[in-house]
């Protein structure tokens, strides 16, 4: 079945650049997200990108897909402290049209 | 708009007692979500409707959860009886067809069975 799978935890300083990785199961998803959840809140679209796209930018966000690898990754640069939340990785299982989250990485951004 | 509410924002109740959660989805959308979040399991999607008939409820853990969508601008969860192993986070979440399929999220519910 669908999975997703993602790092628990990301330590770094502010102004450092954060990265976080996801690898996905399902190669016909059309859709895959990066979602932020910040304490008490519910998870907010983050950013997406296209299954037909390696990358894409937006401001200070990264996101790189490696479709052969099943691989998808978050650059975050200029990291302030603002930045830390929970981020989900989530692809669209083509089956279902269901949304499969990963565990989710904590980010934390020490002064 | 704005944007999912969900009711109550924390419950406690004790273990045996009816809990009730309530959502109300973006208008205009089709689809509404149930999920649960807690530190074992992650985010675990329950149920999700389209057009206000469950689709797949194949993720609610067992007969005691139950969910319904009367219209396009309510749904709820009930848990009876609850139990403390019920105690999580629970989300509602709303999407319209189409787009990039985002699913807009409520500020959820904690509850906390003692």
């Amino acid at each position: 079945g669908e999975d997703v799978e993602q790092s628990l935890f990301l330590s770094v300083r502010e102004g450092d650049s954060s990265v976080i990785n996801c690898t996905y199961t399902d190669s016909s998803s059309t859709y895959l997200y990066w979602y932020k959840q910040e304490p008490g809140a519910g998870l907010q679209l983050l950013t997406y990108i296209f299954s037909n796209m390696d990358m894409k930018q937006d401001q200070r966000l990264t996101v790189l897909l490696n479709k052969k690898d099943k691989h998808l990754s978050l650059r975050i640069a200029d990291t302030q402290t603002g930045d830390s939340a929970i981020y989900f990785c989530a692809e669209i299982a083509s089956n279902t049209g269901k949304l499969i989250f990963g565990q989710g990485t904590t980010l934390q951004v020490k002064p | 708009d704005a944007g999912v509410i969900q009711s109550p924002r924390h419950e406690v109740t004790e273990m045996g007692q009816e809990v009730t959660l309530r959502c109300k989805p973006i208008s205009g959308h089709d689809y509404l979500f149930w999920y649960r979040q807690t530190m074992m399991r992650g985010l675990e999607l329950l149920i999700y409707f389209n057009n206000n008939v469950p689709i797949d409820d194949s993720g609610m853990p067992e007969d005691r959860f139950s969910a319904k969508m009367p219209n396009a601008s309510f749904s709820t969860l009930k848990i009876q009886p609850s139990e403390p192993r019920d105690s999580a986070v629970y989300f509602c979440a709303s999407r319209v067809l189409g787009g990039n399929n985002e699913q807009f999220f409520g500020p959820g519910t904690r509850l906390t069975v003692l």
